[in-house]
């Protein structure tokens, strides 16, 4: 089992939907979580970056991690066509390597 | 904007060569990854440093890879022979604590 668990989709929504990308985690010393976006033929940009449990919002994007349920998701509002990405989740315990989904690749349908 | 270079974007070899990849990391960062990115496994992690120290080279084949750091502002990845297997887009990335800041990659063919 990978420490980081992420369905790889793809996921197909309209244009102006809510999109809801999710994954669950196991090692219950992780820390710090991270969503990177990736587009076509280029490196993984980081998008949101949180620490512990909470919620974290930046513009049209929500981090939120449970780590009760050991749960992290980002919620994309108002999707757009620029959207469409593979979108990576992450976790680490700090100032470490980085553990890695599987990532979702999002398509946003104008 | 400071970002992660890396050299060369893609290269096409044939089996049994030498490839060597290069990464400048982002000026002030003390930690840089390299990573092996496929479809069938995603983003696999194969080596870091920090501060130009090897901390963790366990997800690289020891065999036929290699990765140094000579001086801050370079890092590189050796591949030598290289395999068909060993076809994958490879990654750098720089980072000062939690968070890591990637290049662009470069995509290697192995014929």
């Amino acid at each position: 089992q990978k420490e980081v668990e992420q369905d790889p989709g793809p996921l197909s929504v309209p244009e102006g939907a809510i999109v809801s990308l999710n994954c669950t985690y196991s090692n219950s010393a992780f820390q710090y979580f991270m969503w990177y976006r990736q587009y076509s033929r280029k490196g993984p940009e980081l998008l949101m970056y949180t620490y512990s449990s909470g919620n974290k919002e930046d513009g049209r994007f929500t981090a939120q991690v449970d780590k009760s349920s050991k749960y992290i998701s980002l919620f994309i509002r108002d999707s757009q066509p620029s959207d469409s990405a593979t979108y990576l989740c992450a976790a680490n315990q700090g100032a470490q390597k980085l553990v890695f989904g599987q990532g979702t690749r999002l398509t946003i349908n104008p | 904007d400071a970002r992660v270079t890396q050299t060369p974007r893609d290269k096409v070899t044939e089996m049994g060569q030498e490839v060597t990849m290069r990464c400048q990391p982002i000026l002030g960062h003390n930690t840089v990854f390299w990573y092996r990115q496929t479809m069938m496994q995603g983003l696999e992690l194969l080596a870091y440093f920090r501060n130009r120290a090897p901390l963790d080279d366990s997800g690289m084949p020891k065999d036929r890879f290699s990765a140094e750091m000579p001086d801050a502002t370079l890092a590189t990845l050796k591949i030598q022979p290289s395999e068909p297997r060993d076809s994958a887009v490879y990654f750098c990335a720089s980072g000062l604590s939690e968070t890591q800041y990637f290049g662009p990659g470069t995509r290697l063919l192995v014929l």
